[in-house]
């Protein structure tokens, strides 16, 4: 039962372009949707979230996308750095009444950001 | 403010040998959860504690057991292991409330092989 879905396992990007991160869910009870990012050889790192009352969040060159009626959640990157190249998970969280004390990851996407 | 450290980083076992992993929690966090990271998939919930006692389970049998100790460090067992244990074990922490309860804070994890 995989809730939340990235589909795209990988996407290649030239420097100073947008890159764009798809993220799918399934549950209409996920009430807060973060994204994270992944170097190897580190933990997963909070990068930034968004409330399912917004639909939109931004901090500085991220920004996340919501679209409920679409179950759908996306993340741009403007310009895109070569650091920038790591995997991303996009991740979702319950309210209470949903086992709310979890967060449920996709399987990521490997962003590559060309020099 | 230190961040969430795990060991060992690596190890191998056998088939049918116990594991124990640890984990130090972010100063001012008190909740913590494990995941397991297979290769090329994302995090899966294993379990929460809070208050040292477990308060959230996914889908992983009772040979996957946990502690939390009263300074909020913590412990996963996984007794009888099997191949399909091989996997990036992660430690996350996170506050019990407030802004930052829906941010997880990971440990860089500790990989095992599984013979």
């Amino acid at each position: 039962d995989q809730q939340v879905k990235q589909n795209s396992p990988s996407l290649s990007v030239q420097e100073g372009r947008i890159s764009i991160l798809n993220c799918d869910y399934t549950n209409s009870m996920f009430d807060y949707f973060l994204w994270y990012k992944k170097y190897p050889a580190e933990g997963p790192t909070f990068l930034i979230s968004i409330s399912s009352i917004k639909d939109k969040n931004e901090d500085g060159r991220f920004t996340v996308f919501l679209n409920k009626s679409a179950k759908h959640l996306s993340l741009h990157i403007v310009p895109s750095q070569p650091g920038d190249s790591a995997v991303y998970f996009c991740a979702a969280k319950g309210g209470r009444n949903t086992g709310g004390f979890k967060t449920i990851f996709g399987a990521g996407t490997r962003l590559f950001v060309k020099a | 403010e230190t961040g969430v450290t795990q060991s060992p980083t690596h190890l191998i076992k056998t088939r049918g040998q116990q594991v124990t992993l640890r984990c130090s929690s972010q100063s001012g966090h008190n909740t913590v959860s494990w995941y397991q990271q297979a290769l090329g998939q994302g995090p899966q919930f294993i379990f929460q504690y809070y208050r040292e006692e477990e308060n959230g389970r996914g889908n992983f049998p009772p040979r996957f057991s946990g502690l939390q100790f009263p300074n909020y460090s913590s412990e996963l067992n996984v007794n009888a292991l099997e191949l399909d244990d091989s996997a990036l074990y992660l430690c996350a922490s996170r506050a019990a409330g407030g802004s930052g309860a829906n941010v997880l804070t990971f440990g860089a994890g500790s990989r095992l092989t599984v013979l």
